[in-house]
């Protein structure tokens, strides 16, 4: 399998619920990345976890929550969300030697709606 | 600060005509780069890296130190080609890659 899955492929949510973001992948990559897509926009990088530890969050608000419970498996849970948090969010695998000098590996993306 | 510029939003260019994606970068070291393309409702995938020095559909992206710049190019645009397309250089370490802003090329019938 050389393909990153994500789950599900839309969600729509109100701002007082909790839902999560699932992401796998099993070519065996040690490093699992989100990021958030606003349209017309790049992708921007909001936690990276190397070898099931996370390494880099990028400031991100607490009401975003990722977990890694295996090196294949990355959830994003999300709680009391706001409507300029509708994006496209990514994830993303790569090998997990270097992170920014490893090609990576993306999903097709969630789509979520905040109402 | 590391950084990486594409100033074109979009280039429209006719099949069968060069085209030329500009990418400039600021950088301390010798930068790894990236072209990452995302077709119409595709996954945003790697087109080619500059490490490998691949020609991927045709594209080539030729490191110029001097001028700082990864420019990607194709010699006669297909309209397939047709994307989103992003240069990316890592940053913050090595352990991330920032994306420019992309350009979005068009390529006309």
């Amino acid at each position: 399998d050389t393909e990153v899955t994500q789950t599900p492929k839309h969600l729509v949510m109100g701002m007082t619920n909790k839902k999560s973001l699932k992401c796998e992948q099993h070519m065996g990559h040690r490093a699992m990345y989100w990021y958030k897509q606003k349209a017309k926009k790049p992708p921007e990088l909001m936690f990276v976890y190397s070898y099931e530890k996370l390494s880099i969050n990028e400031s991100v608000p607490s009401r975003f929550s990722p977990e890694c419970p295996n090196s294949s498996l990355l959830n994003l849970h999300l709680h009391a969300l706001q409507p300029e948090d509708s994006a496209l969010y990514l994830c993303a695998s790569s090998q997990g030697l270097g992170g920014g000098q490893e090609t990576q590996y993306f999903g097709p993306g969630t789509r979520l709606l905040v109402l | 600060a590391q950084r990486v510029t594409q100033p074109e939003k979009l280039l429209s260019v006719f099949k069968g005509a060069p085209v030329e994606l500009k990418c400039n970068y600021s950088y301390s070291g010798s930068p790894e780069l990236f072209w990452y393309v995302q077709y119409s409702r595709q996954r945003l995938q790697l087109l080619l890296r500059h490490i490998s020095r691949e020609s991927i559909k045709g594209f080539t992206a030729d490191l110029n130190k001097g001028e700082t710049s990864f420019h990607l190019k194709k010699p006669f645009a297909q309209e397939e080609d047709s994307a989103m397309y992003y240069c990316a250089l890592p940053t913050g370490g090595y352990q991330k890659v920032t994306f420019g802003t992309g350009t979005k090329l068009q390529v006309i019938p």
